[in-house]
């Protein structure tokens, strides 16, 4: 059921900034909040973006999310290495009824 | 401190169940929904069911629609996953979550539990 496209892998060096796209549709989207999940090795997923772009508590203002129409993006700025791991994007979709999960970008800090 | 603590993992054959279950301390349980999300050993985040704070409404994806049955003792501050005709493909970790919203079952999930694994294989 995952409709949420992500690429599969990003990468970048220590100081850039890097970003993860997530396409959906008028069903999900566009039309409920996208939410970002950051995943480190070994560990269960955290919470880092909801309501499309605002930051749960403790995230730091290097990580932002946006939403234009069935598209969002996770950026990160001044990359880092503890940065390294697998980032989901999620919605619901209102036509199916279900939670959406895109299927992961595993970003690489080089 | 919210705390979710999964129990109940353990290996099962073809067409078997197992029951999961996730104690929930640390918020006041019952405005909450709860929702299981499973990660296949290498794979991605899949989300399995959610559960709203009463209980009343229930969502499935539809890879376990009419097989896995989502609950909740809100009395025990327990979220449960019976889990019946299991399936190979159901290998995976399962994780309990809490909504990060009360009384909003779509929205995202902001804490997560450390995960149970469950094992289908003959």
């Amino acid at each position: 059921q995952s409709v949420l496209t992500q690429p599969a892998s990003a990468s970048g060096t220590p100081g850039q900034r890097v970003t993860i796209s997530c396409s959906g549709s008028s069903s999900n989207i566009e039309r409920d909040s996208v939410y970002w999940y950051q995943q480190l090795p070994g560990t269960a997923p955290k919470l880092l973006i909801y309501g499309d772009d605002r930051r749960t508590s403790g995230v730091p203002d290097r990580f932002s999310g946006s939403k234009s129409g069935t598209s969002a993006s996770l950026t990160i700025s001044g990359l880092q290495s503890e940065d390294e791991g697998d980032y989901y994007c999620a919605a619901w979709d209102d036509s199916l009824n279900v939670r959406l999960f895109g299927g992961g970008t595993k970003l690489t800090v080089l | 401190e919210v705390q979710l603590l999964e129990s109940g993992e353990g290996v099962a054959q073809p067409g078997g169940s197992l029951r999961l279950s996730c104690a929930a301390s640390g918020f006041t349980f019952n405005d909450y929904a709860m929702s299981w999300v499973r990660q296949a050993p290498g794979k991605g985040l899949e989300w399995v069911s959610t559960i709203d704070g009463s209980g009343a409404s229930t969502y499935y994806a539809d890879s376990v629609q009419g097989r896995f049955t989502i609950s909740r003792d809100n009395s025990k501050n327990t979220l449960f996953l019976l889990m019946n005709s299991l399936r190979t493909e159901d290998t995976a970790v399962h994780y309990c979550a809490k909504a990060h919203r009360a009384w909003l079952p779509k929205g995202g999930l902001d804490y997560w539990g450390r995960g149970a694994l469950v094992t289908v294989s003959s």
